[in-house]
């Protein structure tokens, strides 16, 4: 059975700083990876979509890798914001479907000024 | 265009009672899923459906049934409502399959069942 894992579990970092979430999985034959963000309250906003062919995606400050082979994936900010602020949560889609969507339990960040 | 549309977004019930919660896309897409998401567990899967009259279940379904008569709408149906479901309920939408299936989600339904 699939798992996703997130770690760490809450991240306090300056504004300005690079940092990097990180997204595990235990089962290799996944069919792609998407990054969500979310905010308090709020629903999920999709940031990233990595198919399995590919090794990276990148959308303005937001860099994200997959590695199938080691079953990883992070999550690369580039000068961090205090807009930055929100819980990230990585989920693996784990059927052939393209229906369901693993995971993991995220990532809360907290970016100070 | 609006997207995944819930709703409500807030409901209180009381055990034994029952209710629909509405979801709605406009963007076309095939699949849709229902999610819940509880403190500590994250989003688990509760049904989901790859076109108009096919469901199929995911790995919370007690409890709960859908249907999907068009394209554009899948509601979730609680037929007697337990303090256990007591989650916020996620609608999302795909185009489905493997490829470029970037899964879209909606603003969410706060469900208290006292």
């Amino acid at each position: 059975k699939q798992e996703v894992t997130q770690i760490p579990a809450a991240l306090s970092v300056p504004e300005g700083e690079n940092l990097v979430l990180n997204c595990s999985f235990t089962d290799s034959a996944i069919y792609n990876l998407q990054w969500f963000r979310q905010d308090p309250g709020k629903g999920l906003t999709s940031l990233l979509l990595i198919q399995s062919s590919q090794r990276e995606q990148t959308s303005g400050r937001l860099n994200a890798s997959l590695d199938k082979s080691s079953g990883r994936s992070t999550l690369y900010i580039a000068a961090s914001q205090p807009g930055d602020s929100a819980t990230y949560l990585c989920a693996a889609l784990a059927n052939q479907a393209g229906t369901a969507l693993i995971f993991g339990k995220g990532t809360t960040l907290s970016v100070s000024s | 265009n609006a997207g995944v549309t819930q709703t409500p977004k807030f409901q209180v019930l009381k055990t034994g009672q029952s209710m629909t919660l509405q979801c709605a896309q406009d963007m076309n897409h095939e699949y849709m899923s229902w999610y819940r998401q509880d403190p500590g567990m994250g989003l688990r899967l509760i049904h989901y459906s790859v076109g108009a009259g096919i469901t199929d279940q995911g790995e919370v379904p007690n409890g709960y049934n859908v249907s999907r008569s068009t394209t554009e709408d899948f509601p979730l149906r609680l037929l007697s409502a337990a303090p256990s479901q007591t989650s916020v309920y996620f609608c999302a939408s795909s185009y489905g399959g493997t490829g470029n299936n970037e899964q879209f989600f909606g603003p969410g339904t706060r469900l208290t069942v006292l």
